[in-house]
């Protein structure tokens, strides 16, 4: 089983929907939360990150972690074709360095 | 600043032949991340640096793959001999300490075909 569970996709939505991508995990110990986008071809870059559990907003985004369920999620709201790409969700645990550990990525597509 | 930067972008091989990739981190970050990502194992991590010191090579698949951090902007990461399952993007990410281990700012990759 492996650590990050998350759905490939694809995933294909109309303008203006509201998006919902999530992540399982199993390790216990991970307590930072991230999300990163990649477009085709690039590398991926941060879009939200969160410690512990809760909600965190930031414009169209939010990341909910629940923490006694191990699933995080991030939702999208008004959805625009520019959110095309691919969503990884990733996580770590604490004390010192401890390296992220990715999601496979979901891929998305939002149509005009 | 311009971002961290690999090259070659495209990198079209034979079997058996060496592979060399390079990056060049933001300036001023401590941390160095080599990765590999394919369809059917998504995002690896291969190797970091701190201060120019591995710290954890567990992620590199055998002995065929080297990586070195010879100063503080540079690092290579090497193939030899180089096997058509090694054909993927390998991405390279560095973060700064101060800006918290999380913030990881990837290159644009380099995508690493062996035939």
């Amino acid at each position: 089983q492996k650590e990050v569970e998350q759905d490939p996709g694809p995933l294909s939505v109309p303008e203006g929907a509201i998006v919902s991508l999530n992540c399982t995990y199993s390790n216990s110990a991970f307590q930072y939360f991230m999300w990163y986008r990649q477009y085709s071809r690039k590398g991926p870059e941060l879009l939200m990150y969160t410690y512990s559990s809760g909600n965190k907003e930031d414009g169209r985004f939010t990341a909910q972690v629940d923490k006694s369920s191990k699933y995080i999620s991030l939702f999208i709201r008004d959805s625009q074709p520019s959110d095309s790409a691919t969503y990884l969700c990733a996580m770590r645990g604490t004390g010192g360095y401890n390296k992220l550990i990715f999601g496979a990525g979901t891929r998305l597509a939002v149509h005009p | 600043d311009a971002g961290v930067i690999q090259s070659p972008r495209h990198e079209v091989t034979e079997m058996g032949q060496e592979v060399t990739l390079r990056c060049k981190p933001i300036s001023g970050h401590d941390y160095l991340f080599w990765y590999r990502q394919t369809m059917m194992r998504g995002l690896e991590l291969l190797i970091y640096f701190n201060n120019n010191v591995p710290i954890d090579d567990s992620g590199m698949p055998e002995d065929r793959f080297s990586a070195k951090m010879p100063n503080a902007s540079f690092s290579t990461l090497k193939i030899q001999p180089s096997e058509p399952r090694d054909s993927a993007v390998y991405f390279c990410a560095s973060s700064s300490l101060a800006g918290g281990q999380e913030t990881q700012y990837f290159g644009p990759g380099t995508r690493l075909l062996v035939l």
